[in-house]
């Protein structure tokens, strides 16, 4: 089936510090690509949406100048959580999304951030 | 919000078929029913769709009423690796959106 990779699984980092995520569709093209963020005890919330070549569409209380996410190919996808702070800790997931009719979205198997 | 209502937990003794409901009460016509799992700090995995006929995989069979407002998922021999949170997610055919999940139904499979 398709694979997601996402990268890296798990980071601690010093608050003010820049995190990068990365989300690549391993056997498929991704169209659009989409980053959830969720936290404990919580179902997964959608931060944005990206197409590939276009910026960002983000939800509704994000911020994009916070959460900087670029799409530069059709199977990667980039996440840059900008001056990290501690109640940005979270566990950070993308998907994927073929431009194939019903398909399903295909996730990664997700980012832990802590911010110390 | 999410278009579906699914129970908060259930449980299952291993070895048995476990059937997870889920209403879809208002679902349009061009709208797929979609159901993952989520094992504990993972991503969701992708387990079946339908839209209209019952479906059957490798790892699971939808079972969708005539009148589209609610399905069922079977896991047919449930193991202890199945415990996870299930999600059951309606969405119109790839037009690039989203999936807008609701807090799913942790199930449980019990030795």
């Amino acid at each position: 089936g398709a694979v997601v990779s996402q990268h890296p699984s798990w980071v601690i980092c010093k608050s003010g510090t820049s995190v990068k995520i990365e989300c690549r569709s391993l056997d498929f093209q991704a169209t659009t690509m989409f980053w959830y963020r969720q936290f404990p005890k919580q179902s997964l919330m959608l931060m944005a949406t990206s197409n590939e070549g276009s910026k960002a569409t983000y939800e509704q209380g994000v911020e994009k100048d916070k959460f900087l996410i670029n799409h530069a190919s059709l199977t990667l996808s980039t996440l840059t959580v900008t001056s990290a702070h501690p109640e940005d800790s979270s566990f950070y997931i993308c998907s994927a999304l073929s431009d194939r009719g019903s398909q399903p979205q295909h996730f990664g198997d997700g980012t832990r951030l802590s911010i110390l | 919000d999410a278009k579906t209502t699914q129970p908060t937990s259930m449980d299952c003794a291993e070895g048995r078929a476990a059937n997870l409901p889920c209403n879809h009460s208002t679902i349009s016509g061009n709208e797929y029913v979609y159901w993952y799992r989520q094992i504990h700090s993972q991503g969701p995995q992708y387990i079946i769709h339908g839209l209209k006929n019952n479906e059957t995989n490798e790892m699971a069979s939808l079972i969708i009423t005539e009148d589209r407002k609610s399905s069922t998922l079977i896991l047919p021999h449930a193991t202890l690796r199945d415990t996870a949170v299930y999600y059951c997610i309606v969405r119109v055919g790839n037009y690039g959106q989203n999936f807008v999940f609701g807090p799913g139904t942790r199930l449980s499979v019990l030795p």
